[in-house]
């Protein structure tokens, strides 16, 4: 069980630059979520898939988000035109199915300069 | 999005102290789910708990699935310096969405 891998660790950019997150979920399984997480809150809900099918986005996710999960392995997470409010941690996390727990990988951490 | 209420917020014990900690809803959850999260890393899941009324352990931790099933509590006996970090309480709705708490920030005093 080599658990949830994310890249970049840390990623540092200028404000209105583009910037994708990889997250490779656990190999077995099929739901991959995103997160946001910001300074003393406990992750908030971005947007999940089972399989390759992106099933749920939260009204966080404004339209410069996109995630896809193109083979319904790993997937990306896109923030296109970076404001200052993106400046937080990402986390990714999978799970086997939907009522089960979710396992974390160490996140990405975004900060926008 | 809603997050859960999680309290105490923050503690500062000693070392060897008993600690309690506990998460409530104003909705019902169908599971249960207690992590903890070092800085910089992501949250690691420590309890699950599926049944009203359900109390597991893990080692030092013990955790229990709130009868109204809007509550969850969590114990940790014996505290030790590595159990410093923030513990996160989550709970799963019938529709399978997964809702966090706001966390609460332990600090063991050798």
């Amino acid at each position: 069980d080599t658990g949830v891998s994310q890249n970049p660790r840390h990623k540092i950019t200028k404000r209105g630059q583009n910037v994708t997150f990889r997250c490779d979920p656990i190999s077995e399984h099929n739901r991959l979520y995103w997160y946001r997480q910001t300074l003393g809150q406990g992750p908030e809900f971005l947007t999940y898939f089972q399989n390759e099918a992106q099933l749920e986005k939260s009204r966080l996710l404004s339209d410069r988000f996109s995630a896809e999960r193109p083979k319904g392995s790993f997937s990306t997470l896109e923030i296109q035109r970076t404001e200052q409010g993106d400046s937080a941690m990402y986390l990714c996390a999978s799970s086997w199915r939907g009522n089960q727990p979710q396992h974390f990988g160490d996140g990405t951490r975004l900060s926008i300069l | 999005g809603q997050q859960l209420n999680q309290s105490p917020q923050s503690m500062f014990i000693q070392e060897g102290e008993d600690v309690s900690m506990n998460c409530t809803s104003s909705s019902i959850f169908n599971t249960w789910l207690w992590y903890k999260q070092d800085p910089g890393e992501g949250p690691v899941l420590l309890i699950a708990l599926y049944k009203a009324g359900e109390l597991t352990s893990n080692g030092r931790l013990t955790a229990q699935f709130g009868i109204t099933r809007k509550d969850s509590f969590l114990n940790i006996s014996a505290s030790i310096p590595s159990d410093v970090g923030i513990y996160f309480c989550a709970g799963v709705n019938t529709g399978n969405q997964f809702y966090f708490g706001t966390g609460t920030s332990l600090t063991v005093i050798p």
